[in-house]
């Protein structure tokens, strides 16, 4: 079956540097999403890209999609400590309309 | 918008008795809601899909039995753990998507989850 795979497992950081989280599909996916996950809270979407090569900015984030369209990055410059959380990848799993395949997750520690 | 409530957002039931856990899509109607389960520090597992009006279906490995799902209107759907054991003491997370004007829309809203302990 499909799989997603997200590394690493766990990033700390000090406040101010730079965070990168990688996603990699065992197939090629119609869409990536990522969302994130506050301590102790539940997931919340953060945005969607669907073109091969797609690259999109929220602020600080900023998400890309593959040419291949089977791996994406999500990139924080300058981290801050509402930062931390962790960072799930996600694709539509192909076989369930709506259904999605989750990455492991990025847990992102900021320190002060 | 898209916002889905969940509730309890925790409860505490003693071995053997039945929880039910309600998700509602507050400000969209819901075509799909999914359960997931989460244990500390890991990646979200999906328990079902629950479609309206139409049967659950379980992920491999999933009791449904013991896991009882019904989606009973677009807005709403409810988890059972019947006769439920410690080792059924998780977090529960439901999520919602919907489909707008004939277009796929994959993103899932997730409610703020259910922390269950069972005792």
């Amino acid at each position: 079956g499909q799989q997603v795979m997200q590394i690493p497992q766990y990033q700390h950081v000090q406040e101010g540097e730079d965070f990168t989280t990688y996603c990699n599909s065992s197939t090629t996916l119609s869409n990536i999403q990522w969302y994130k996950q506050r301590p102790g809270g539940h997931p919340v979407f953060l945005i969607q890209l669907v073109k091969s090569g797609e690259v999109k900015k929220q602020k600080r984030l900023t998400f890309q999609f593959g040419e291949a369209k089977k791996n994406s990055s999500l990139h924080i410059t300058a981290t801050q400590t509402t930062d931390v959380g962790t960072y799930f990848c996600a694709g539509p799993d192909g076989t369930s309309y709506g259904k999605l395949t989750f990455g492991q997750g990025t847990i992102l520690t900021v320190h002060p | 918008g898209a916002v889905v409530s969940q509730h309890p957002s925790r409860v505490i039931c003693k071995s053997g008795t039945s929880v039910k856990i309600e998700c509602r899509s507050l400000d969209f109607q819901a075509t799909t809601m999914f359960w997931y389960r989460q244990f500390p520090k890991q990646s979200l597992m999906l328990m079902a899909t629950s479609n309206e009006g139409s049967k659950a279906t379980y992920e491999q490995g999933v009791e449904k039995d013991k896991f009882l799902i019904n989606h009973a209107s677009l807005t709403l759907s409810t988890l059972t753990v019947t006769s439920a054991h410690p080792e059924d003491s998780s977090f529960y997370i439901c999520s919602a998507s919907y489909s707008r004007g004939g277009t796929t829309s994959y993103e899932q809203y997730f409610g703020p989850g259910t922390r269950l302990t069972v005792t």
